[in-house]
């Protein structure tokens, strides 16, 4: 069974930059894996962020950005603001199943 | 203005049935993948199954496999999903959402509860 893995949870203090990783238990995440990033705030639906890795939609805060690093998909916000507060999900699309699977959440504090 | 609404949610037996309706409008539904995600109480999404845009083929995770058929029917602008066999574990609001191109979930809707206990 693919497991996507993110970190549970990550502080940062208002101002500061934080990377949450998306980490693939088949290996290496590649462009292949198109990631999308997802905000969701409490008794709210999901809002989309991020898009085939590094694209922005077009209400996507410029603070946000997509990207790879080492061997794993990423989201780094830069300035983060206290509304930033909020649990982050990446999905991934397994092409040899045709078949997108969620990441457990990122649990972003602003403190 | 993209609109999503889920309807068709509810408290179901442990093997029952239920069939949950996504009304759309705003867009041309007809050009977009439609996907189904849940999210059970307390818990992280789970993508579910989408469907093509002319609803040539579908894709499903394993853990529905053989008990929901995701299904659309493009001149009403709406999508379906019918869920057989229902176990606990299926507890979940029910969620639409929209995919183009390597964008898998752009647009939402409000999601429908669906609660399966005896």
């Amino acid at each position: 069974q693919t497991v996507v893995t993110q970190e549970p949870s990550l502080t940062v203090s208002p101002g500061g930059t934080v990377t949450l990783t998306c980490a693939s238990s088949t290996g290496a995440v590649t462009s292949g894996f198109h990631p999308n990033w997802f905000q969701q705030k409490p008794g709210q639906a999901p809002r989309a962020l991020i898009y085939n890795t590094s694209n922005k939609h077009s209400w996507t805060p410029a603070r946000f950005s997509g990207s790879l690093l080492g061997g794993k998909a990423a989201l780094t916000v830069s300035g983060v603001q206290p509304e930033d507060e909020a649990e982050y999900y990446c999905l991934l699309y397994y092409d040899s199943a045709y078949i997108w699977v969620f990441g457990g959440g990122t649990k972003l504090i602003v403190l | 203005e993209v609109q999503l609404v889920e309807s068709g949610g509810g408290l179901v037996q442990p093997g029952g049935s239920l069939r949950l309706s996504c009304a759309a409008s705003g867009f041309t539904f007809s050009s977009y993948f439609m996907i189904w995600v849940r999210q059970a109480p307390g818990k992280g999404l789970e993508w579910v199954a989408n469907i093509k845009p002319d609803g040539s083929g579908e894709n499903y995770v394993d853990s529905v496999k053989g008990r929901f058929t995701i299904s659309r029917d493009n001149g009403k602008n709406s999508l379906y999903l019918q869920m057989n066999s229902l176990r606990v574990e299926d507890t979940a609001i029910y969620y639409c959402t929209r995919g183009q191109g390597w964008s898998e979930g752009d647009y939402w809707g409000q999601g429908t509860l669906v609660t399966v206990s005896s």
